[in-house]
């Protein structure tokens, strides 16, 4: 139990597209999603906190307006990078919490590759 | 502010035993987590702890020093598979949201 998708798993795009990114939590119901940013060997930094039905609450020095957040029903997160640029390149990775409990289920990621 | 330090890097002999020790420094806490994750990979969650003391499951082990700010990951009988980054994770507070450490990178030797 516990399945958390990512699609896609990679994405290629221009500088100046948008890019969409889905997170579903595949055999449970998730009120909260989290979304995370990933460099090469780095830690995973929170960009913002996905709430079903609410509006996404962002960390510190996340753009709203450039990394769209919508958490449309209980088992579907999407995350749009709008006008990517080459410093957006990185690894997005969504996780979902099940029930009441306090654990954190992760994706398999996406890897976006701005050019 | 917060921070989580963990060592960067932590090398082991297949079979043998490791620690990977992480201290934090947070405005709140109600729990400490470990996640590990493989390159390129998902993290994949390993332990909670809420409570002082030490939690087993299976070749892994946690434990937590509220007191002290303190936790370390214990993994037993290392395998090859076990190469792989290690975070702790502190949850400050009753919303979901965790703060992650740097991660430390486990390799390991035959």
């Amino acid at each position: 139990g516990a399945v958390v998708s990512q699609h896609p798993s990679r994405v290629i795009c221009k500088s100046g597209t948008s890019v969409k990114i889905e997170c579903r939590s595949l055999d449970f119901q998730a009120t909260t999603m989290f979304w995370y940013r990933q460099f090469p060997k780095q830690s995973l930094m929170l960009m913002a906190t996905s709430n079903e039905g609410s509006k996404a609450t962002y960390e510190q020095g996340v753009e709203k307006d450039k990394f769209l957040i919508n958490h449309a029903s209980l088992t579907l997160s999407t995350l749009t990078v709008t006008s990517a640029h080459p410093e957006d390149s990185s690894f997005y990775i969504c996780s979902a919490v099940a029930g009441a409990g306090d654990t954190q289920y992760f994706g398999p990621g996406t890897r976006l590759t701005v050019l | 502010g917060q921070s989580l330090e963990q060592p960067s890097e932590v090398t082991a002999v297949e079979g043998a035993i490791v620690q990977i020790n992480c201290t934090y420094q947070t405005s709140g806490f109600y729990g400490l987590s470990w996640y590990q994750q493989h390159d390129g990979g998902a993290p994949t969650f390993l332990s909670y702890n809420a409570l002082d003391g030490l939690e087993e499951t299976g070749r892994f082990s946690s434990f937590l020093s509220r007191s002290d700010s303190y936790g370390y990951l214990l993994l037993q009988e290392l395998q090859m598979k076990d190469s792989a980054s290690y975070f702790c994770a502190v949850k400050e507070d009753s919303s979901y949201k965790l703060i992650f450490g740097s991660g430390t990178r486990l390799l390991v030797r035959p």
